[in-house]
């Protein structure tokens, strides 16, 4: 099984900040990755897909990168409404779906 | 695109089935267009995908649940359904239901979300 490993698990960041998530996966998933926001009571949101594009409509502060095993999510400057749970989320070994854990980002 | 709504249930007792379903509006659930899946995330935690269904009726399970989950569609209805048999407390959830555009495995859009809770 392919093994998601988000980091942090959770940060506190400033407006304005810069905020960066990491996701590495337990073998080469090429960009067969996605990320997500959830905020609180709601269903999660799909803001990025194949590792780098951006779903239509999500703002272009948010963007992701990498490939092969390591992954990076990043805000460039954060808003208050950005305050939510951001989850990776690989497909290489359809047609399983794996989510990692989790980095629950508030304001400081 | 399409929306959807999940329905059933708040309350299982062990041991029993939990039965969910979800409605699909603003489109056909005989398209051919979508996977249609259900994806469950205990209080506090992360997300699990429990499998999935497309419009031939062709499933595909975790794993981990597979022997107890039983996913199916009915397209009179425009509707897709979960049971998963021999529930304990460890399927308390909030159970999701979504989409995935063939073609594509990234889950959009997802329903509101519906808790089940496993209790006697």
């Amino acid at each position: 099984d392919i093994q998601m490993t988000q980091s942090p698990s959770s940060l506190s960041a400033s407006v304005g900040d810069r905020v960066t998530i990491t996701c590495q996966a337990s073998q080469d998933i090429s960009n067969y990755l996605n990320w997500y926001q959830q905020k609180p009571g709601k269903a999660p949101k799909l803001l990025i897909y194949d590792a780098s594009n951006l779903e239509t409509g999500v703002p272009s502060r948010f963007s992701g990168s990498g490939s092969g095993t390591d992954f990076t999510f990043t805000i460039s400057s954060l808003q208050p409404e950005d305050i939510a749970t951001y989850y990776c989320q690989q497909y290489d070994n359809l047609p399983m779906y794996t989510f990692g854990q989790g980095t629950k980002l508030e304001i400081k | 695109q399409v929306q959807l709504q999940e329905s059933g249930p708040g309350l299982v007792k062990p041991s029993q089935t939990l039965s969910l379903t979800c409605t699909v509006s603003g489109g056909s659930i005989s398209s051919g267009s979508y996977y249609w899946s259900w994806i469950r995330q205990p209080a506090g935690k992360g997300l699990e995908w429990i499998g999935r269904i497309y419009t031939s009726g062709s499933t595909n399970y975790n794993p981990s649940l597979k022997s107890r989950v039983t996913i199916s569609v009915d397209t009179s209805k425009n509707q897709f359904s979960l049971k998963l048999s021999s529930v304990t407390a460890a399927d308390t959830a909030v159970y999701y239901c979504a989409s995935l555009a063939v073609g594509e495995h990234w889950f959009d859009p997802w329903g509101q979300g519906t808790l089940v809770t496993v209790s006697s």
